[in-house]
């Protein structure tokens, strides 16, 4: 079974800072990666995919994530962040073929104005 | 288009009492999800469907959960009796047909046990 890891749970910054988030999964097949974004009193939103292709994949509002196979990582960057970024973000995987999704425990980002 | 509608948003409880989630998809998917979000940690997965089928429910506590999907379109989760660690956001997703797919999820139900 697939499995995710993310790190720092609390980040507190300020705006116009920069914001990376690191994800590493376990499974030794071929996967799919995500990153959900949860905003205050809302539903889980989906951020950015990837399945094939480009390693570097680019989502919305600025966000954008890198595939990195033999690190079995796929980090959540942003340049500058902005007070409406303050969310919650989560790293997810599935396996190829297989839609159920392997969430991590998330990251909680607080942007200071 | 609709999103994955889910009821109530909020229910409070006391252990051992019994209590039911609905969940109406977004049309034309499929795949329905019912994840539990317990505090400070990420969605676990209870029980997919497939269409009315179930596909993986290696994760649902059988003793006191169930969840059905009749008719293969709105779906029902139930817990009986219930237990102060039951206490979570219960998620509904769905994803339409097709290989690789995204799933969209609800707002949720918060469930306090109590």
């Amino acid at each position: 079974a697939q499995s995710v890891s993310q790190h720092n749970h609390h980040v507190i910054l300020s705006e116009a800072a920069s914001l990376e988030l690191g994800c590493n999964y376990s499974y030794g097949g071929t996967v799919n990666l995500f990153w959900y974004v949860q905003y205050p009193g809302q539903h889980l939103q989906l951020l950015l995919k990837y399945f094939s292709g480009d390693p570097l994949v680019k989502g919305i509002k600025g966000f954008e994530a890198e595939f990195i196979k033999s690190k079995f990582s796929f980090n959540l960057r942003k340049p500058s962040v902005q007070w409406s970024d303050t969310a919650e973000y989560f790293c997810a995987v599935n396996a190829r073929g297989n839609n159920r999704l392997a969430f991590g425990k998330g990251n909680q980002v607080v942007v200071i104005p | 288009e609709a999103g994955v509608a889910q009821s109530p948003r909020y229910k409070i409880i006391e252990k051992r009492q019994s209590v039911a989630f609905w969940c109406n998809p977004i049309s034309g998917h499929a795949t329905l999800y019912w994840y539990q979000q317990i505090l400070g940690q990420g969605p676990k997965l209870l029980i997919q469907f497939q269409n009315n089928g179930v596909v993986d429910d290696s994760q649902l506590p059988k003793d006191r959960f169930s969840a059905e999907r009749l008719k293969g379109v709105d779906s029902t989760l139930k817990i009986q009796p219930a237990k102060l660690e039951d206490s979570a956001v219960y998620l509904c997703a769905s994803s339409p047909p097709g290989g690789e797919a995204e799933a969209f999820f609800g707002q949720g139900t918060r469930l306090t046990v109590v």
